[in-house]
């Protein structure tokens, strides 16, 4: 995948819980991304960044923060998880030829 | 918000055939567009990124040709084979600032 790695996995949270997925990539690239990706939905973006310091919204950014504190990391942040943000959520950066390089993924289940 | 509308939803066919399906996005301001198969269970992968009118690509059994002017790709697969099932997402951005935006895909399913 590029050289973008996200954790963890899997995950099960408990309504009210907080957690972050972690991004990093070490392909020195400038903009990053979060979405994430619901049955019949597509992908949804919920933040993304164009350098270290900088972040913006997207579609979807409510029940979210994001960081980017250096050009290689780009947490994701949930503080109170609920039912609605169970789904899969995908970092992604923009390569050469502007191509979107994907994480594997990380499936996230708020109970 | 951006409109990027993919049909059909979901297709069958059988091994063999070949087909084709339709990405439509906003006409004005172009800046790319880019398609991207995903398989079950894994992370989406670049296929193409176009952005001249008329441009046509090609990457094996795959193709996809580009209209700007009226706002839709088309991509082609020839002789469809059941390793081609994946969904295919297209995506548009009409600069080179603005994050892409997704349609939700044509979920394809070769039967053998």
């Amino acid at each position: 995948n590029a050289g973008v790695t996200q954790t963890p996995k899997f995950r099960i949270l408990k309504i009210g819980q907080s957690m972050t997925l972690q991004c990093t990539q070490d392909m020195n690239h400038n903009y990053m991304y979060w979405y994430r990706q619901d049955p019949g939905m597509g992908l949804k973006l919920i933040y993304y960044s164009v350098g270290a310091g900088i972040t913006d919204k997207g579609e979807v950014p409510n029940g979210y923060n994001v960081s980017r504190s250096t050009t290689e990391d780009f947490p994701l942040r949930l503080e109170l998880a609920a039912p609605s943000q169970t789904s899969v959520y995908f970092c992604a950066l923009r390569g050469t030829g502007n191509t979107i390089y994907f994480g594997e993924g990380s499936w996230l289940t708020v109970v | 918000i951006l409109n990027v509308e993919q049909s059909p939803q979901s297709l069958h066919v059988q091994e063999g055939d070949s087909t084709n399906f339709t990405c439509s996005f906003p006409s004005s301001n172009f800046y790319a567009l880019h398609w991207y198969r995903w398989e079950t269970a894994k992370s989406p992968e670049a296929l193409f990124v176009m952005t001249l009118n008329g441009d046509e690509k090609k990457k094996g059994r795959i193709s996809a040709t580009l209209n700007t002017k009226e706002g839709y790709s088309y991509l082609y697969i020839k002789g469809s084979q059941p390793e081609d099932s994946a969904t295919y997402l297209c995506a548009f951005t009409n600069s080179g600032n603005t994050p892409l935006v997704f349609g939700k895909g044509t979920r394809l399913s070769v039967i053998a």
